[in-house]
């Protein structure tokens, strides 16, 4: 167990549809990075925030969006969902950013849109 | 999107024998990478580190090598078990920009 978790495990919904996937780091991490991971795909990049502000952002699109609370918890809220959305996606956590920031993974959403 | 590369993307070995992964990479500004192993179902569990002033590191049964001159990453896993089966994922940070990429995946597989 990484201490990362994240909810719900597994998520089922329509297109056009808005869904908040949830995350909770490891006690004392103040990083939550998000990914996504197509099948048989790497892991995609989409965006880190650190002590709740965004620190780094890759290739989110538009529809998507995320925050880190001042707990520390973060959300990730995809909309207008489309078939291709339908991927595992992971919240990795770490005390902090940088060099030597080793990042615990979550056991990942897995997000089918129908 | 970014991504850092890899060379296989199936590798099959012998259960005892020696495997090597190797990856690619891109940003010679990325001065931390990171191995992780992926087992079906899980999230990336992380393997070892090495940081860019070093070309070699050693943990149990595994060994990453950086060669910086051609950016190219390797793990090196002795003594291969059942249990090695899994994707192993390289990645890259670059402290600049904290943020954290992955390359593609190789499969390893584990032949009794």
């Amino acid at each position: 167990d990484s201490g990362v978790t994240q909810t719900p495990k597994h998520l089922i919904t329509a297109t056009g549809q808005r869904v908040t996937l949830r995350c909770s780091p490891r006690s004392g991490d103040l990083s939550v990075y998000w990914y996504q991971q197509s099948l048989d795909q790497g892991l995609q990049f989409l965006i880190q925030y650190y002590n709740g502000e965004e620190r780094a952002k890759g290739n989110i699109l538009e529809r998507f969006s995320a925050q880190q609370f001042p707990d520390l918890h973060s959300e990730l809220n995809l909309s207008s969902l489309e078939l291709g959305d339908s991927a595992l996606y992971f919240c990795a956590s770490s005390v902090g950013w940088g060099l030597n920031t080793e990042a615990f993974f979550g056991q990942g959403t897995r997000l089918t849109v129908v | 999107g970014e991504s850092v590369g890899l060379h296989l993307p199936t590798l099959s070995v012998q259960e005892g024998d020696n495997s090597i992964i190797n990856c690619a990479y891109s940003n010679s500004a990325s001065d931390y990478f990171i191995w992780y192993k992926q087992e079906s179902g899980k999230g990336p569990q992380f393997i070892i580190d090495i940081r860019s002033n070093m070309d070699k590191r050693q943990g149990q049964r595994v060994t990453v090598l950086l060669n910086k001159t051609v950016k190219h990453l390797s793990l090196q896993i002795a003594a291969t078990q059942p249990g090695d089966s899994a994707v192993y994922f390289c990645a890259e940070l670059s402290s600049n920009t904290g943020k954290l990429i992955f390359g593609q995946g190789t499969t390893l597989q584990v032949k009794p």
